[in-house]
């Protein structure tokens, strides 16, 4: 079932710009990731932020976590046309090993 | 590591046909395997979850029948989509699990178009 839903559902930006997404979420959760998502391909993971963190950082992703407000966030820096993609929050809130993903945001990077 | 190797990546075919997706794990051994649905511009829809050894466990309103999972080994999981009909025509992705944080490790998928 999908329980994550991702705002804004799309996203054009110029080079070097941010991008900032978010995902809100229904029930209690156990951590939440972000998935990127090419055209036609599979997804590939980007990071994973546990619900008793509140801040996760790689390279260029920042990604926020507000368990009481059930919602996350995804800042993309300065952004390159490579990061065109889809990129989708997903919920692990039970202990069986599914996940459940969001609608996704698709960003358009812009050179 | 942890790559995931799907094929094919596209596959056409007669409508009463059935069609075969491999879904390997190339580095790693799976705990679980899962397959995934995905219509244009929306999100995954899981339509099974596998488990090597036993069998696997369908999603509410998926048609067991119909897409039949075969878990043969803790690196090989595949999905038949058996009398294809052209409304199953659709992208398909399977993902895996290992040891450690529950994080799914994808294939490239298979866009599935039925005549």
């Amino acid at each position: 079932s999908q329980q994550g839903e991702e705002d804004p559902q799309a996203l054009s930006i110029q080079e070097g710009e941010n991008a900032t997404m978010n995902c809100s979420y229904k029930t209690s959760i156990n951590n939440l990731q972000w998935y990127r998502q090419n055209s036609g391909r599979g997804l590939v993971h980007l990071i994973l932020i546990r619900s008793n963190e509140r801040e996760k950082h790689s390279g260029r992703l920042r990604v926020t976590l507000d368990t009481s407000k059930k919602s996350s966030s995804l800042l993309i820096t300065a952004s390159r046309a490579a990061d065109t993609a889809s990129y989708f929050c997903a919920t692990d809130e039970r202990s069986d090993y599914k996940l459940s993903f969001g609608a996704g945001t698709t960003v358009t990077v812009r050179a | 590591g942890a790559v995931v190797s799907q094929h094919p990546s596209r596959v056409i075919c007669k409508s009463g046909t059935s069609v075969k997706i491999e879904c390997r794990s190339l580095d790693f051994q799976a705990t679980t395997m899962f397959w995934y649905r995905q219509f244009p511009k929306k999100s995954l829809m899981l339509m099974a979850t596998s488990n090597e050894g036993s069998k696997a466990t369908y999603e509410q309103g998926v048609e067991k029948d119909k897409f039949l999972i075969n878990h043969a080994s803790l690196t090989l999981s595949t999905l038949t989509v058996t009398s294809a009909h052209p409304e199953d025509s659709s992208f398909y992705i399977c993902s895996a699990t290992r040891q450690g944080p529950n994080i799914q490790y994808f294939g490239a998928g298979t866009r599935l178009s039925v005549l």
